[in-house]
């Protein structure tokens, strides 16, 4: 899987959107891009994936730059339960899920009352 | 719908014994992964089963190994237990399909430690 790269941490206000950036910029055509989170003593909860449009879920929105080099994840209103690890992985197309997740060191999300 | 779940919630072992870790799948996912969580760092893919074989793996030695059951059910199993194994082992269940959009559910892990 190709290489991301995303800060070490960040910091928002409850209730204030967040906006988590991450680059890949070695993204190939065909490569998904993932974003999962963990919370404090949890495994890895899923939150969005996309392909070359934007998307949205309940949970989040993912805006994909036009150039899929790099891509942002947004949480509208972050309360406190989103303080957690944001991770941003790609999966490639052709490959199915036999390499597993490649995870990084992720963004540690701070959320202040 | 019942979620991935994972057995035991902890474990202590002493250095060159052995240990089963167990998962239960997602209800209707036909594919388990195991992962490796050391403390601070993030999740390493440890290999992947689809109906009963392994069908990739990380970078573990052959001391790593598992089982998947025909209920989709799994089993990671290390032998030699050294004291760097020490971590969270999380299991994720997904139903494969063709292409990077497979989306993996994960369990809450079995913390380790080998003393």
């Amino acid at each position: 899987d190709a290489k991301t790269t995303q800060p070490n941490s960040m910091e928002s206000n409850e209730e204030e959107p967040v906006h988590l950036p991450c680059n890949h910029s070695t993204i190939s055509g065909t490569d998904y891009i993932h974003w999962y989170r963990q919370l404090p003593s949890q495994g890895p909860e899923y939150v969005i994936h996309g392909l070359t449009s934007n998307v949205n879920n309940r949970m989040a929105s993912l805006a994909i730059a036009e150039d899929r080099k790099s891509s942002t994840l947004i949480l509208h209103r972050a309360t406190l339960r989103d303080a957690a690890v944001y991770y941003c992985i790609l999966r490639l197309y052709s490959g199915g899920g036999a390499d597993g997740l490649t995870f990084g060191k992720g963004t540690h999300l701070i959320i202040q009352p | 719908e019942t979620g991935v779940t994972q057995s035991p919630t902890h474990l202590i072992k002493t250095r060159g014994q052995q240990v089963t870790l167990r998962c239960s799948s997602q209800s209707g996912h036909n594919t388990v992964s195991w992962y490796q969580q050391a403390l601070g760092q993030g999740p390493q893919f440890i290999f992947q089963y689809y109906r009963e074989e392994e069908n990739g793996r990380g970078n573990f030695p052959p001391r790593f190994s598992g089982l998947q059951f025909p209920n989709y059910s799994s089993e990671l199993n290390v032998n030699a237990l050294e004291l760097d194994d020490s971590a969270l082992y999380l299991c994720a269940s997904s139903l494969e399909v063709a292409g990077g959009s497979e989306t993996q559910y994960f369990g809450p892990g079995t913390r380790l430690l080998v003393l």
